[in-house]
């Protein structure tokens, strides 16, 4: 049973490119969530969505940042006009239900994707 | 103010020692979680606590719900030890919220 998928762990785009980051959950997550991290901070969320809903984007840029989780495939992080400011590892998490609340260690974490941006 | 502030923000050990990190959250909650995230990055969940105390192998983790605070221990520690250490909160609302990390290291 793989844990969370991250494609790709390293990602090097210069200014102004677009930039995709990919996430499938753990078998039977309906949840995903992702965070980012910035050089010499802490994890910060972004947006929570359920297949084919965001549910709480809360936490996203106004611009260029966009999220989907879409009936088929995986959940799509996407960064338009990439800026140096956007460098930063991205993780992606999933849980089976909402609140992570049941069972132990529902939370379960990608091993993140680290964007450079040059 | 940060919701989650944990304590301390770095800390530097012996091997054998015994090691608390703290975290205070500000939030109503339904869980609190202890995350473990090594240089390499990965991140993997050691706890989830709503109440009381839990233990896994020389990890120990407590909440005091009425207090708003958690301790997660670590006895007779070792070098592989070193991470940083992240508390976050499962909050009102649809997020977690993350401390800043304590940033382990354990010294043969």
């Amino acid at each position: 049973n793989a844990g969370v998928m991250q494609n790709p762990r390293h990602l090097v785009r210069r200014r102004g490119q677009e930039a995709r980051l990919r996430c499938s959950p753990m078998k039977g997550h309906s949840h995903v969530y992702w965070y980012r991290q910035l050089p010499e901070e802490g994890l910060k969320f972004m947006v929570y969505l359920q297949k084919e809903n965001i549910i709480d984007e809360s936490g996203m840029p106004k611009e260029r940042f966009s999220a989907e989780f879409p009936k088929e495939g995986p959940s799509i992080l996407r960064i338009q006009q990439v800026v140096r400011g956007d460098s930063a590892a991205y993780f992606c998490a999933s849980s089976p239900r909402q609140g992570a609340t049941s069972g132990a260690n529902v939370l379960t974490f990608g091993a993140g994707s680290r964007l450079t941006v040059l | 103010k940060n919701e989650v502030e944990q304590s301390p923000q770095n800390l530097t050990a012996q091997e054998g020692e015994f090691i608390t990190i703290n975290c205070s959250y500000s939030v109503g909650i339904s869980a609190l979680h202890w995350l473990q995230q090594h240089p390499g990055g990965g991140i993997v969940s050691l706890f989830m606590l709503s109440s009381g105390k839990k233990k896994h192998g020389r990890l120990i983790a407590t909440i005091n719900i009425q207090e708003k605070h958690s301790s997660l221990h670590i006895t007779a520690s070792h070098p592989r030890d070193s991470a940083v250490y992240i508390c976050a909160v499962w909050g009102s609302g649809n997020q977690f919220y993350f401390g800043t990390g304590t940033s382990l290291t354990v010294i043969p």
